[in-house]
């Protein structure tokens, strides 16, 4: 079964500007993971925040995380057109119980050149 | 990190016949990796954790007869669907990782099934 939604489903910019994506949850989570794919390919992880913190960043790259709205945000800045991708969220559930990622429905982003 | 090769990249089989899918880790021994199916403009659903040296886990609704796991040496998973149909015409995809770090993920297998 899905745990996240992400939203928006598709999302087209210029490149230079910044790119929000959200994902929404519904259980409890150990942490979350934003992945991204490119076309036809593999998924490459981005970042991993835990449910003990509010926000991580890794280059342009922003998470943040509210556990009390059960929502976390991707925040990319200055994109570029190499961003294009879609990009997933996925939570692990609490440990102890079934350990798996389970994945949302992804956004679909362009950055136009 | 971790580098993880699927084989073939992509396959197109006639309804009937099996197809196997490897999954190799490049650099890391893995006791334990994770397939996953997607369809078009979808996302991945877990299918079975592929665990070595015994028994696979399926989620519910994967029929372990139709998808045959085995993880046979700490490097290497393989999946064979079994009597494909049209139906299983999909993209599948390995990893492996700690759920609590990072999961490292194959590039995917596009199945065809004619």
């Amino acid at each position: 079964s899905q745990q996240g939604e992400e939203d928006p489903q598709a999302l087209s910019i210029q490149e230079g500007e910044n790119a929000t994506m959200n994902c929404s949850y519904k259980t409890s989570i150990n942490n979350l993971q934003w992945y991204r794919q490119n076309s036809g390919r593999g998924l490459v992880h981005l970042i991993l925040i835990r449910s003990n913190e509010r926000e991580k960043h890794s280059g342009r790259l922003r998470v943040t995380l509210d556990t009390s709205k059960k929502s976390s945000s991707l925040l990319i800045t200055a994109s570029r057109a190499a961003d294009t991708a879609s990009y997933f969220c996925a939570t692990v559930p609490p440990l102890g119980g079934s350990e798996k990622l389970v994945f949302g429905k992804g956004t679909k982003l362009t950055v136009n050149p | 990190g971790a580098v993880v090769s699927q084989h073939p990249s992509w396959v197109i089989c006639k309804s009937g016949t099996s197809v196997k899918i490897e999954c190799r880790s490049l650099d890391f021994q893995a006791t334990t990796m994770f397939w996953y199916r997607q369809f078009p403009k979808q996302s991945l659903m877990l299918m079975a954790t592929s665990n070595e040296g015994s028994k696979a886990t399926y989620e519910q609704g994967v029929e372990k007869d139709k998808f045959l796991i085995n993880h046979a040496s700490l490097t290497l998973s393989t999946l064979t669907v079994t009597s494909a149909h049209p139906e299983d015409s999909s993209f599948y995809i390995c990893s492996e990782g700690a759920f609590t770090d990072t999961q490292y993920f194959g590039p995917g297998t596009r199945l065809t099934v004619l």
